[in-house]
């Protein structure tokens, strides 16, 4: 089955300051790739997603780059704030199939 | 809409002792799943189903039963619960063919003692 890795574990960051987050994963036929975002005792909700079809998508301060040759994907954010303080996790889904596999997240630390 | 709703929010259990979590959306999403959370592990995957009468296991589905008797409603059961089990879960759903957009409900925290 797909296997997702995720690094690093946890990142601190001054308010300003760009983040980077990055995932592998090992199935060559997973497709589609989001990111889901879980502020601190809420659920996880999705902010952005990229398919294999694209190499980049970007939404206002956030953006997501994909190479899937290498297979891996990350996440940038820009301008980081205190709000962006939270775990994310990327994942992946092959297509035709009905299984998200996820990484093990990210805890985001902005300092103001 | 009140998207994807879970019961109970916590829980605490007996080694040995049964329960359901109750998880329902309200999103007409054929996609219907269950994660647990365990802190250093992600959400892992226990098990889906795509419609009504339709189940799989995912990826950590020992000692537990789901069933789908509805599009709306999607039970997880703890047969016997073990300390393992200890951790919070996620009801998720989305629609079938967007599967990696998923819905997530609040999710419950379960104890076993």
């Amino acid at each position: 089955g797909e296997n997702v890795e995720q690094h690093p574990s946890t990142l601190s960051v001054q308010e300003g300051d760009s983040a980077v987050i990055k995932c592998t994963y090992s199935d060559s036929a997973s497709n589609y790739f989001p990111w889901y975002k879980q502020e601190l005792g809420k659920r996880p909700q999705l902010i952005i997603d990229i398919r294999s079809n694209v190499g980049e998508k970007k939404d206002q301060r956030i953006a997501v780059t994909l190479n899937k040759t290498a297979k891996h994907f990350s996440l940038h954010i820009t301008e980081t704030q205190p709000e962006d303080s939270a775990v994310y996790f990327c994942a992946a889904r092959p297509g035709g199939y009905q299984k998200v596999t996820f990484g093990t997240g990210t805890k985001l630390q902005v300092i103001p | 809409n009140a998207g994807v709703t879970q019961t109970p929010k916590f829980q605490v259990l007996k080694t040995g002792q049964s329960m359901t979590l109750q998880c329902a959306q309200d999103m007409n999403h054929e996609y219907m799943s269950w994660y647990r959370q365990d802190p250093g592990m992600g959400l892992r995957l226990i098990h889906y189903s795509v419609g009504a009468g339709i189940t799989d296991q995912g990826e950590v589905p020992n000692g537990y039963n789901v069933s789908r008797s509805t599009t709306e409603d999607f039970p997880l059961r703890l047969l016997s619960a073990a300390p393992s089990q200890t951790s919070v879960y996620f009801c998720a759903s989305s629609h079938r063919g967007l599967v990696e957009k998923l819905f997530f409900g609040s999710g419950t925290q379960l104890s076993v003692l």
